[in-house]
């Protein structure tokens, strides 16, 4: 059974305020994803990566960054975090082949900046 | 890029059918997915299409027109745990297998 863990389902933190978000899988998938899922906008992505070390930026990637050291583990940094960020962040994988191959999601991690 | 559009909000009757319409625009097609997601819940995989045709899976069916950049999901008997936000999502043909998602459609179910 897939299995997509996020470290905190909800997080309260404060403007300027540098922000970790945890993603881990254990299913070996090579492609991990970070969304950020908000009212009337549905899921936007922020940043993907298809290998350790890799990374792409997505549709929104502005105040954002990322880590990703381990092929399990995909990490979502706010450098510092803004109000307009207060949102439903998502982490998702999925395999690289290329076909028939849904992506996974976590639970989520609800962040509010004040 | 990829534009994708479907309905805000549905209501249906309990036991009755609905479907529910996605149109896209994209530079390029690689599959088009349906997730379900139940309030304060993760996305869940329902179907897959990637081909033109009707792909069926007990209540729930989805269908694809590449050449109409057109899918629907249809919902038979519906239930009442059928409440839930559907998110269309096309991939396109790029690496790292990058979905874009709607907006989702919020299905109420009614007794």
């Amino acid at each position: 059974d897939v299995k997509v863990t996020q470290s905190s389902r909800y997080l309260v933190k404060r403007t300027g305020e540098k922000v970790f978000l945890e993603c881990v899988q254990d299913m070996d998938h090579e492609n991990m994803f970070w969304y950020r899922q908000d009212p009337g906008l549905g899921l936007r992505l922020i940043y993907f990566s298809y290998d350790v070390k890799m990374k792409e930026k997505g549709d929104i990637p502005e105040g954002y960054s990322v880590s990703r050291e381990k092929k399990e583990r995909f990490s979502l940094i706010l450098e510092s975090a803004s109000t307009n960020q207060t949102s439903m962040y998502l982490c998702a994988s999925s395999t690289r082949t290329v076909s028939y191959n849904e992506q996974f999601f976590g639970p989520g991690t609800r962040l509010t900046v004040l | 890029g990829q534009n994708i559009d479907q309905p805000t909000e549905m209501t249906a009757t309990e036991g009755a059918i609905v479907q529910i319409n996605c149109t896209y625009q994209t530079s390029g097609f690689n599959g088009l997915f349906w997730y379900q997601q139940h309030a304060g819940e993760a996305p869940t995989f329902l179907s897959y299409n990637v081909l033109d045709g009707l792909e069926e899976k007990g209540r729930f069916s989805s269908f694809l027109s590449r050449s109409k950049g057109y899918s629907y999901l249809l919902l038979k008997e519906l239930q009442m745990k059928d409440s839930a936000s559907y998110l269309c999502a096309v991939r396109g043909d790029n690496a790292g297998n990058m979905l874009t998602f709607g907006g989702g459609t919020r299905l109420m179910v009614k007794p």
